[in-house]
């Protein structure tokens, strides 16, 4: 499975967009492209997934370049609430392994 | 729906004990996963199941097995506890096909002394 690069961090003001951002650059293509987020210390969350065309759903919206070597997960009003450790996941179709990283912490200030 | 539900919440074992983590799944998914969690790291695969019947090892096998009589259960079994198997231990499950992602307990803490 190809590998993933994430910020260790982020801060971002209440109300405002959150842009999180990840490289794969050795994505295949067949390799989807998954968003998960762990709020504390709870089971992980998913968000969001897509191949090659953006995607939007109630929870955030996927921004994948189109040499598909990076994406952005974008909350467009973070709340507190949204304040999680976000792992960006890259994996095959119908794969059943998620390679976890250690993410992106993202904190959301108020 | 009560989705993934994980039992018990909290375990502390001795070493060299047995016992078995629960999960139950109440959507019909056909594909159930256990993780674990270490401090500071993210989730590693110990198994994985495709349906009733059907179970592979993931990355970190070593030490649990695992049974898949039900769609609906999943449970992990620990066969003789190691300090090393202090975790945060998760099941998943998802339903075939691409367009879903897993849906994740809410985690049994395990310590073993």
């Amino acid at each position: 499975d190809a590998k993933t690069t994430q910020p260790p961090s982020m801060d971002c003001a209440e109300g405002r967009a959150a842009n999180l951002p990840c490289n794969h650059s050795t994505i295949s293509g067949n390799e989807y492209v998954y968003w998960y987020r762990q709020i504390h210390s709870q089971g992980p969350q998913y968000i969001i997934h897509g191949l090659k065309n953006n995607e939007t759903n109630e929870m955030a919206s996927l921004i994948i370049t189109e040499d598909r070597k990076s994406s952005t997960l974008i909350l467009p009003h973070a709340t507190l609430r949204d304040t999680a450790v976000y792992y960006c996941i890259v994996s095959p179709t119908g794969a059943n392994n998620l390679f976890f990283g250690t993410g992106t912490r993202l904190t959301v200030i108020p | 729906n009560a989705g993934v539900t994980q039992t018990p919440k909290f375990q502390v074992l001795k070493t060299g004990q047995s016992m078995t983590l629960q999960c139950a799944q109440d959507m019909n998914h056909e594909y159930m996963s256990w993780y674990r969690q270490d401090p500071g790291m993210g989730l590693r695969l110990i198994h994985y199941s495709v349906g009733a019947g059907i179970t592979d090892q993931g990355e970190v096998p070593n030490g649990y097995n695992v049974s898949r009589s039900t769609t609906e259960d999943f449970p992990l079994r620990l066969l003789s506890a190691a300090p090393s198997q202090t975790s945060v231990y998760f099941c998943a499950s998802r339903n075939r096909g691409v367009n879903y992602g897993y849906t994740f307990g809410s985690g049994t803490r395990l310590t073993v002394v």
